[in-house]
This record gives structure tokens, C-alpha cells and sequence, in this order.
């Protein structure tokens, strides 16, 4: 069955430092979002892409953040220069035209 | 703007025991899904079940049903016969019509962690 697979599964950085999280969405897949989730708290949206540009973002989204889909089969979160409140598991998600989000494994973001 | 309310923090029970997660939304778009997930220790969201707002037949799959009560703005899930691996952490979710070019971006809840003891 085929998966959303996301690299690393751990980055620790320190702060300041950029970190570039991936994500393989499902191949078929034309809509892509990156969720948020700081330790024991909910699910947060960060942004989400469609056809080659961000389609929204919330406010967490800010110029410290880009989103990439360098070729056609990435997809890629930057954080440009890391502070501490960004420690959080980083979830890359995809979907078809009509059918619910699948949503990959998390990157856990840890800075120091 | 949509909203999502999980009253319950957390919630602790014995093995065996049935248990009721609720879950409570808001939203002014007249076509919408809802869904669940599960979040075990392991940290992976894991979906459970997804709702349209036209559907109001409660689902019952194994040992998981839900009730959708679109008068109340409510999608609770029932466990029956609860076992330790379903010790989690649970998240409602909502989200617009999924039709092409529609965001869909998934608003969650702060989701329930529920314990259930041996």
C-alpha cells in the first residue's frame, strides 16, 4: 500500500541553524500540507500546497518558513533559522482529488 | 472558522470496559467531513474514520462505532471492550468538502488520552 515516508525521523539542531525536513508524498497525490505538533498539544496546520504554490498558510507560517516541492516527487519544509519553540514532530501529509489526508510518520524536531 | 472541541483530557479505564470519546465541532461551511485519528505512544497518526457531513448512519467497525448527531454538532466514538492497546492518545478532526480544488487543510481537536489498565 503505498505510504507517505518522511527523512529523519529525529533532527536535533541548534538554534539558529536552518533544518530542511522531507517528505515522499504518495505519488499519485496533488495536494500536500505540513502539520505542527509541539509536545502533548494538538495538531496544528502549518501550509498547504497545490500545484505548485502555497494554496494557505496559518499564522504559525511565518517568513522563518518555506515550503519546496523541488522535483515533482519531494516535498520540503525549511526552517531558516531554528529557535527553541520550534522543538515540535513535524507531519507531512498527502491526498488525491476527493479521499482524506494521508498523513506520514513525523520528523521530531528538537533544538537546542 | 471551524473548531473542534474535545472536552475530555483524559480518561482512564479497565481492561473490558466500554468507553466513550466525544468530540464537539463547529463550522460554517454546509459540507464537511469529520474524522479520527489515533496517535499511539509510537507518536504516527493513525486514521480511524472519516464522516460526511450528508452521512448522519452511525458506523460500527469491530470493537469502534460512532455516532454522528448533526444536531448536536457532535461525532463521539465508542470503544467496547477496551484493551490495552488501545491506550492512546485520540484526535477528532474536521475538515471542508473534499472536492477538487478545495483546501482541506484538517483542523484537530486537543485530543483525548485514554489509559486502559490490565
Amino acid at each position: 500500500e503505498p505510504e507517505v515516508t518522511q527523512t529523519p525521523s529525529h533532527q536535533v539542531t541548534q538554534m539558529g541553524q536552518e533544518v530542511i525536513l522531507r517528505c515522499v508524498p504518495i505519488s499519485n497525490h496533488l495536494y500536500f500540507y505540513w502539520y505542527r505538533q509541539i509536545l502533548g498539544q494538538k495538531v496544528e496546520f502549518l501550509v498547504s500546497f497545490y500545484n505548485n504554490e502555497i494554496s494557505e498558510k496559518s499564522e504559525i507560517f511565518d517568513d522563518q518558513f518555506s515550503v519546496e516541492r523541488p522535483d515533482g516527487s519531494n516535498f520540503t519544509l525549511k526552517i531558516r533559522s531554528t529557535k527553541l519553540e520550534d522543538s515540535a514532530m513535524y507531519f507531512c501529509a498527502s491526498r488525491d482529488r476527493t479521499h482524506e489526508q494521508y498523513f506520514g510518520p513525523g520528523t521530531r524536531l528538537t533544538v537546542t | 472558522a471551524q473548531k473542534v472541541t474535545q472536552a475530555q483530557t483524559e480518561i482512564s479505564v479497565v481492561e473490558k470496559e466500554d468507553v466513550t470519546l466525544d468530540c464537539v465541532y463547529e463550522t460554517r461551511d454546509t459540507t464537511y467531513y469529520l474524522f479520527w485519528y489515533k496517535q499511539p505512544p509510537s507518536g504516527e497518526l493513525v486514521f480511524l474514520i472519516r464522516r460526511n457531513s450528508f452521512d448522519e448512519q452511525n458506523e460500527i467497525s469491530g470493537r469502534y462505532s460512532w455516532n454522528f448527531q448533526k444536531s448536536t454538532s457532535s461525532f463521539n466514538f465508542t470503544i467496547t471492550a477496551s484493551q490495552v492497546v488501545d491506550s492512546a492518545v485520540y484526535f477528532c478532526a474536521l475538515s471542508e468538502a473534499l472536492i477538487p480544488g478545495a483546501n482541506s487543510k484538517l483542523t484537530f481537536g486537543k485530543g483525548i488520552t485514554l489509559s486502559v489498565r490490565p
